[in-house]
């Protein structure tokens, strides 16, 4: 079944520091791959998207993503975390016309 | 240019009622799609319209439905409210296949 895998239910990071949020995905094909954040009682802002090509690609408010294959990952990376990036994160995939397929999030809480 | 508006933002119904959720895409985006968010269950997918035509339904009972409109807006219709119906329901448009999805605010619903 396809699915959509964030192993980190809650990362804290202090502000400055970086940070890598991770995101494995199962598929009979490569599907597209996208990075959502959602604020408190908000709705999803998409950050990123990987449709094919140039493996790492690079989003909105600093943050940059990189597929790879060997490992079905598409992590998320930022160099330097501020705290107005606390939120949470969740990577999707999809296929097509098909649904995206969500992970269970990753909630971001960063110290001053 | 306008994002995706979803009304109303908070609803609180009673079991048994049913409820009416609007979705108006961005202009020129003729695929919509509703997602259920509750703390449980993660983003679960309930269906997909296209062109005033369901293209993709998810997992969920019969007493949730859709349609869209010739504008391209989009309802989704919840029959026989639950109390486990109360949830975040987001709506998201995009413009073709094989492109990215934007995200409404969501509609809070609260079952009592």
């Amino acid at each position: 079944a396809q699915s959509v895998t964030q192993p980190d239910i809650h990362i804290t990071v202090s502000e400055g520091a970086s940070l890598e949020l991770r995101c494995n995905y199962s598929y009979g094909a490569t599907p597209y791959l996208f990075w959502y954040v959602q604020s408190p009682g908000q709705g999803l802002q998409l950050l990123l998207k990987y449709f094919s090509g140039d493996t790492l690609v690079q989003g909105i408010k600093g943050f940059e993503a990189e597929f790879k294959r060997s490992q079905s990952s598409f992590n998320l990376r930022k160099p330097s975390v501020h705290w107005s990036d606390a939120a949470e994160y969740f990577c999707a995939g999809g296929l097509g016309t098909d649904k995206l397929i969500f992970g269970t999030g990753t909630r971001l809480q960063v110290f001053p | 240019k306008a994002g995706v508006t979803q009304t109303p933002r908070y609803l609180i119904k009673t079991r048994g009622q049913q409820v009416t959720l609007s979705c108006s895409p961005i202009s020129g985006h003729r695929s919509v799609s509703w997602y259920q968010q509750t703390p449980g269950q993660g983003l679960q997918f309930l269906f997909e319209y296209f062109s005033e035509t369901q293209r993709n339904k998810g997992n969920f009972p019969g007493r949730f439905s859709g349609r869209q409109f010739s504008n391209s807006r989009s309802e989704m219709n919840v029959s026989t409210l639950e109390l486990g119906d109360s949830a975040l329901y987001l709506c998201a448009s995009k413009q073709g296949t094989n492109t990215e999805a934007f995200f409404g605010q969501g509609t809070r619903l609260t079952v009592v």
